[in-house]
């Protein structure tokens, strides 16, 4: 099946800082991209849909300004997290669809810890 | 607006048990259904996958599913499970866009 490459896997940083989440279709174009977030024990929860060349769709309740979507390329989508707090603290993946009738292809996932 | 229903959140077996994880939907048009798992430290995997056809779904390592329609029900079941099957279960429904709705995930904990 096709490849989604996400980077970092894991990455702890300070209140306040920015981190970058990259996430890459190895072996397909994926004009669309959604980004989801885990919190522990819950279930992973769509916050945004990114689409090339123009600008991502953000689920009711995930502010667009902390959490920056840029789908640069066909097979690149990034998410940066801006001025994180320690809420922010989550497991977050990224996920191509694979086109009709076939089932969505998942990144590795990034561990945040912002302490 | 959809939402997806798992029942148990965690279920604990022993090897060889079978099991039933219970997953309902709400959604009143076409639907695809989806079982997910997540072994620690992994992506998340497709299990396997309902479009259209045959109701009964047979996926990788032995697990299946079946839609039941009028129910708006999908659940996953494996006839004996085995330790390496300790693991987060998800069902999802991706009904509009590609986009997936998933359900709150059940930890299974097989015992040896």
């Amino acid at each position: 099946g096709a490849v989604v490459s996400q980077h970092p896997s894991w990455v702890i940083c300070k209140s306040g800082t920015s981190v970058k989440i990259e996430c890459r279709s190895l072996d397909f174009q994926a004009t669309t991209m959604f980004w989801y977030r885990q919190f522990p024990k819950q279930s992973l929860m769509l916050m945004a849909t990114s689409n090339e060349g123009s600008k991502a769709t953000y689920e009711q309740g995930v502010e667009k300004d902390k959490f920056l979507i840029n789908h640069a390329s066909l097979t690149l989508s990034t998410l940066t997290v801006t001025s994180a707090h320690p809420e922010d603290s989550s497991f977050y993946i990224c996920s191509a669809p694979g086109g009709l009738n076939t089932e969505a292809f998942f990144g590795q996932g990034t561990r945040l810890t912002v302490v | 607006a959809q939402s997806v229903s798992q029942h148990n959140h965690h279920v604990i077996l022993s090897e060889a048990a079978s099991l039933e994880l219970g997953c309902n939907y709400s959604y009143g048009g076409t639907v695809n259904l989806f079982w997910y798992v997540q072994y620690p430290g992994q992506h998340l995997q497709l299990l396997l996958k309902y479009f259209s056809g045959d109701p009964l779904v047979k996926g990788i390592k032995g697990f299946e599913a079946e839609f039941i329609k009028s129910k708006f029900s999908f659940n996953l079941r494996k006839p004996s499970v085995q330790w390496s099957d300790t693991a987060e279960y998800f069902c999802a429904v991706n009904a509009l866009g590609n986009k997936l709705v998933f359900g709150a995930g059940t930890i299974l904990r097989v015992k040896s």
